[in-house]
């Protein structure tokens, strides 16, 4: 079964400190994974996918298909980073708007 | 683009009463995608469209669940009859799906409380 678990519900952390937010999956196949953010007030937006390998706001992620795992990463958090955040996979040969996702954590960044 | 617009932002109905929810996709989106957030399940897909199509609905949770597109620029997704466990926040999304896709755009959601 595809399943995508986000350990922590909520990470709180001071500013300038690194962050690490977990994300694990089961699927079988070559999945592309995402990782959405929800900042307070504002809609769900794609903060990055595996596949275009980039860094945005500082953020990155690498896909470790051995560890079935696709964390996301920053150095130094900034207060601005407090969100939340949802790990998302899509199977590689499907719509990737049809897409199955974590429960969500919780990153609070504190002064 | 004022992205994908979603109506009424909140609905407050009691158990019982038919509820429709309005989706409004990004112009140009072939794909839109109706999702439920809850405390306990998180975010989960419920039906999916492209090309006004109903594509994939095992998320729809039972008959009382209906979606439909009528035309690429309009979808509802209908409740009837409300029951309390339907609170949730209900998000629609559109996509550009074939030749390169675009990320999954989403609406503000509309929050439903039933009693």
């Amino acid at each position: 079964a595809q399943r995508v678990t986000q350990p922590e519900k909520l990470l709180s952390v001071f500013k300038g400190a690194p962050v690490e937010l977990k994300c694990n999956y089961s699927y079988s196949g070559s999945p592309e994974l995402f990782w959405y953010v929800q900042y307070s007030r504002q809609r769900l937006q794609l903060l990055l996918r595996h596949i275009s390998r980039e860094s945005i706001k500082g953020f990155t992620a690498d896909l470790n298909k051995g560890e079935t795992s696709f964390h996301l990463k920053k150095p130094f958090a900034q207060e601005e980073d407090s969100a939340m955040y949802y790990c998302a996979l899509s199977r590689g040969s499907s719509n990737t708007g049809k897409l199955i996702f974590g429960q969500g954590t919780t990153l609070q960044v504190k002064p | 683009d004022a992205g994908v617009i979603q109506s009424p932002r909140h609905e407050v109905t009691e158990m019982g009463q038919e509820v429709t929810l309005r989706c409004k996709p990004i112009s140009g989106h072939n794909s839109l995608f109706w999702y439920r957030q809850t405390m306990m399940r998180g975010l989960e897909l419920l039906i999916y469209f492209n090309n006004n199509v109903p594509i994939d609905d095992s998320g729809m949770p039972e008959d009382r669940f209906s979606a439909k597109m009528p035309n690429a620029s309009f979808s509802t997704l209908k409740i009837q009859p409300s029951e309390p466990r339907d609170s949730a926040v209900y998000f629609c999304a559109s996509s550009f799906f074939g030749g390169g896709d675009s990320p999954l755009h989403f609406g503000n959601g509309t929050r439903l409380t039933v009693t």
